[in-house]
């Protein structure tokens, strides 16, 4: 149990669906993450919060969209994904102040987008 | 820019035969480094980190020594257990940017 809790753990949808991911972190840490892990590809970063601000976005497409309500929860709306979208989706977490420290990550939601 | 590499897997040892996976980095300035491992159908744990020159970290016992002169962070392990079956990710922090930068891990299967 590292402190990072993801719902839903699996998620099935149709092209045309909307859905959303869900992060919260229990640590009291100020900035949160978004990664995507596809089988036999690195680790790709979506998105960084620091502070609950949109700090980084990599060149993610618009099908995902972020939101950061305050500095527990995080969330990856979805909408109109694509086959290649199937993936599993990792949330981390860590704290920021003037140096970067270690990201604590939760267990991932499994996508499969059909 | 900030790069991390690994020794391409799979890596396949029978149980209480020694680890090594290697890790080398690229970074500008005096990064932290660290090792994550993923679990089967998980996400990835912190297993060990190091922030400074010739720090070793441990955990488990896995160990890795930041090695500046030679810019490596190898993981090592004298005797691994089947439940060592997992993926190891390298990584480094302190560059440019908020997030880690991770290498491509490495599948490390332990055979009884």
């Amino acid at each position: 149990e590292t402190g990072v809790t993801q719902t839903p753990r699996h998620l099935v949808m149709g092209m045309t669906n909307k859905k959303s991911l869900k992060c919260e972190q229990h640590l009291g840490h100020n900035a949160m993450y978004w990664y995507k892990q596809s089988a036999k590809k690195p680790l790709e970063l979506m998105f960084v919060y620091s502070l609950e601000e949109r700090v980084e976005n990599n060149s993610v497409p618009s099908r995902f969209s972020p939101e950061c309500p305050n500095s527990s929860h995080l969330f990856l709306h979805l909408h109109t994904l694509q086959p290649e979208d199937s993936a599993l989706y990792l949330c981390a977490s860590s704290q920021n102040n003037n140096y970067f420290y270690e990201q604590y990550f939760g267990p991932g939601t499994r996508l499969t987008v059909t | 820019g900030n790069s991390v590499t690994q020794m391409e897997g799979p890596v396949t040892l029978s149980e209480e035969a020694f680890l090594t996976i290697n890790c080398t980095y690229t970074a500008t300035g005096y990064p932290s480094l660290f090792w994550y491992v993923q679990y089967p159908g998980e996400g990835l744990q912190l297993l060990l980190k190091a922030t400074k020159a010739d720090d070793k970290g441990s955990n488990k016992g896995f160990e890795a020594t930041y090695r500046k002169e030679t810019t490596s962070f190898h993981l090592e392990k004298g005797s691994v257990q089947v439940s060592d079956s997992a993926v190891y990710f390298c990584a480094l922090s302190g560059g440019s940017g908020y997030a880690l930068n991770f290498g491509k891990g490495t599948s490390l299967l332990v055979t009884p």
